[in-house]
């Protein structure tokens, strides 16, 4: 298995300029997580979804931000319009439900470097 | 506010050695606990879990070691090898969400 994809790896982009980040999850998993890693803050939840269906959206930092999982296989983060405080790297990460989508191990992709100018 | 804290943000220990990574969280609720490492340029991989009905969990040379009373747990390595160079991670989870700490870069000199 190619494990979690993301893409693009790296974005530059202008303040008010819409930026969508991309992930695809292990195939099997059904449950994708999107994270956000500052210095200050750490590794952040933004949002995750069960079975394509969002269960918990409180990390989404304001209304700029919002995701979606169309099928098992892909889902995106979109920012819009994007802000310098934005920049960051965003993890998506997939897992296996058991019981509880927070006592299995979450296999992250390599991440995406988000710098907003 | 952060409910996992990791305050050390970076440790140096030569190869052969222990290194320990702390972790402090707030919040009582929390009943299981991971540990992530991370390599640059990577995402985080899963490392070692426990469980707050345990207060030991080992794995190779890997332990984590939880105190509830004190709500402190801690990563051991024992020894520690140059591959081990990387920042690590604490988590911990009360069902509803995963919360992780800042961080602890460590690095494992020859």
């Amino acid at each position: 298995d190619a494990g979690v994809i993301q893409s693009p790896r790296h974005e530059v982009t202008e303040m008010g300029q819409e930026v969508t980040l991309r992930c695809k999850p292990i195939s099997g998993h059904n449950s994708l997580f999107w994270y956000r890693q500052t210095m200050m803050r750490g590794l952040e939840l933004l949002i995750y979804f069960n079975n394509n269906v969002p269960i918990d959206d409180s990390g989404m930092p304001e209304d700029r931000f919002s995701a979606k999982m169309p099928n098992a296989s892909f889902s995106t983060l979109k920012i819009q319009p994007s802000e310098p405080r934005d920049s960051a790297v965003y993890f998506c990460a997939s897992s296996l439900y058991a019981g509880g989508p927070f006592r299995n191990e979450q296999f992250f992709g390599p991440g995406t470097r988000l710098t907003v100018l | 506010d952060q409910q996992v804290k990791q305050n050390s943000p970076s440790l140096s220990v030569q190869e052969g050695r222990i290194s320990i990574l702390n972790c402090d969280y707030t919040n009582s609720m929390f009943d299981y606990f991971l540990w992530y490492k991370k390599y640059p340029a990577e995402g985080p991989t899963f490392l070692i879990s426990i469980s707050s009905i345990k207060d030991k969990n080992e794995d190779g040379r890997f332990t984590v070691f939880l105190n509830k009373s004190a709500k402190h747990l801690s990563l051991h390595i024992v020894p520690s090898q140059p591959g081990d160079s990387a920042v690590y991670f604490c988590a911990a989870s009360g069902g509803s969400k995963l919360t992780f700490g800042t961080g602890t870069r460590l690095q494992v000199t020859l």
